[in-house]
């Protein structure tokens, strides 16, 4: 099955810096999806991008499908960004997980 | 409803005792989806359905996990004879027939003690 990797594990960052998450997979996807999981543990959908740009915000996100990768740029962050950040793709219906960039945004 | 609802929203539960855990997914998504999440890991899939029917089962872990959606829409995964291994967040997500975007509920957090 596919599999996925975030990078980097870990990031810390002063409030107002920028940064940029990437998801590599490992197979031609149908779905690709970035989850921010706040403090309280509720998964919240940021993007479903399989292919292509969205911005959102301070948030945008781009996949390039034939390259197998996904980044998640986060611009002017806030304190409110921390947390954990997944990619999750798939082609097959179930959604595979990565393990996880874990976002601390210092005041 | 409004979102995928999921309940108990905490239950911790003897060793030995069976639990079972409720999803109620968003109102007309066919497809609904089990993840269990350790702490400090990624959600791992368990086991999705469409409709009723169990698509796929291969993340169930053993034969004391099992799942169920006998009319389409709500879903309960029932876990027996519970061992503290199975501590751990338990996520249902659901989607349309008309996009694989999948939406995630609150989570029941399973604590075995």
């Amino acid at each position: 099955g596919i599999q996925v990797e975030q990078s980097p594990p870990d990031l810390i960052l002063q409030e107002g810096a920028n940064s940029t998450l990437r998801c590599n997979f490992s197979d031609s996807v149908n779905n690709l999806q970035w989850f921010h999981q706040n403090p309280w543990g509720q998964l919240i959908n940021l993007f479903y991008i399989p292919s292509g740009t969205k911005q959102n915000g301070r948030l945008s996100a781009t996949t390039v499908a034939t390259e197998r990768y996904s980044l998640l740029y986060i611009s002017s962050s806030q304190t409110t960004d921390s947390g954990v950040y997944f990619c999750a793709s798939s082609n097959t219906g179930k959604l595979i997980f990565g393990q996880g960039t874990t976002l601390q945004v210092k005041p | 409803g409004a979102g995928v609802s999921q309940s108990p929203r905490y239950k911790v539960t003897k060793r030995g005792q069976d639990v079972a855990l409720r999803c109620d997914p968003i109102s007309g998504h066919v497809s609904l989806y089990w993840y269990r999440q350790a702490l400090g890991q990624g959600p791992e899939f368990l086991t999705y359905f469409n409709y009723e029917a169990q698509q796929d089962k291969s993340g169930l872990p053993n034969d004391r996990f099992s799942a169920e959606r006998p009319e389409g829409s709500i879903s309960t995964l029932t876990i027996q004879r519970t061992e503290q291994r199975d501590s751990a967040m338990y996520r249902c997500a659901s989607s349309s027939s008309q996009s694989t975007e999948a939406f995630f509920g609150q989570g029941t957090r399973l604590t075995v003690v």
